[in-house]
């Protein structure tokens, strides 16, 4: 079956817009989560959303938001950007985002960059 | 989370085992060890977790000291595929979190 699909894989905007990206989990998977990756700060995590809901969430200003759909897809969005928002945002998918065999599954990733 | 140390980098040749360390000296009892790897532009990969006995599975053996401190992930037969970064991980499995700390992971160089 399909893997993780993130649009768009590349993206440039300029200080003080606003981004929305996408994410397309495996058939069948209910839990989205997004991390952002940098040279500096590696993989961190910032949300996770189960069921619409969002259900955790890392430790990142309330410019990073997100949402999920009834169909499981799901949309992150970045306002008011700033320089160090530069990264890959990656998004992963799992049947139900926890217990012991529930592996997560991580899309290609949508490379921003913040002029 | 339990915070994992890794080594930065090591090598080894094409087509011997790469063995990779983990030391998790304070994981708790209910903390399983993932692995994941990254290879160079891709999202991570899940590679194979485990709680204290040895797992097996088609990519890579997992080895974990009897306790538990330490793991060990091993590919049996490295290919130039195989350089990436390898991230540690140890977590809970059960519960509402599913969050995945990652660490800065080792960086494997499959040499010809």
């Amino acid at each position: 079956k399909a893997g993780v699909t993130q649009t768009p894989r590349y993206l440039i905007k300029t200080r003080g817009q606003q981004v929305t990206l996408s994410c397309s989990p495996i058939s069948g998977h209910r839990s989205v989560s997004w991390y952002q990756q940098t040279p500096g700060q590696g993989l961190q995590f910032l949300f996770e959303y189960f069921s619409e809901t969002q259900r955790n969430k890392g430790n990142f200003p309330g410019r990073f938001s997100g949402r999920q759909f009834s169909n499981s897809r799901s949309e992150m969005n970045v306002s008011t950007l700033e320089l160090g928002d530069s990264a890959l945002y990656l998004c992963a998918s799992s049947w139900r985002g926890q217990g012991i065999d529930n592996e997560q599954f991580f899309g290609p990733g949508t490379r921003l960059t913040v002029l | 989370d339990a915070k994992t140390t890794q080594p930065p980098s090591m090598d080894c040749a094409e087509g011997r085992a790469a063995n990779l360390p983990c030391n998790h000296s304070t994981i708790s009892g209910n903390e399983y060890v993932y692995w994941y790897r990254q290879i160079h532009s891709q999202g991570p990969q899940y590679i194979i977790h485990g709680l204290k006995n040895n797992e097996t599975n088609e990519m890579a053996s997992l080895i974990i000291t009897e306790d538990r401190k330490s793991s060990t992930l091993i590919l049996p037969h490295a290919t130039l595929r195989d350089t990436a970064v390898y991230y540690c991980i140890v977590r809970v499995a059960d519960g509402a979190n599913s969050k995945l700390t990652f660490g800065k992971g080792i960086t494997l160089s499959v040499r010809p």
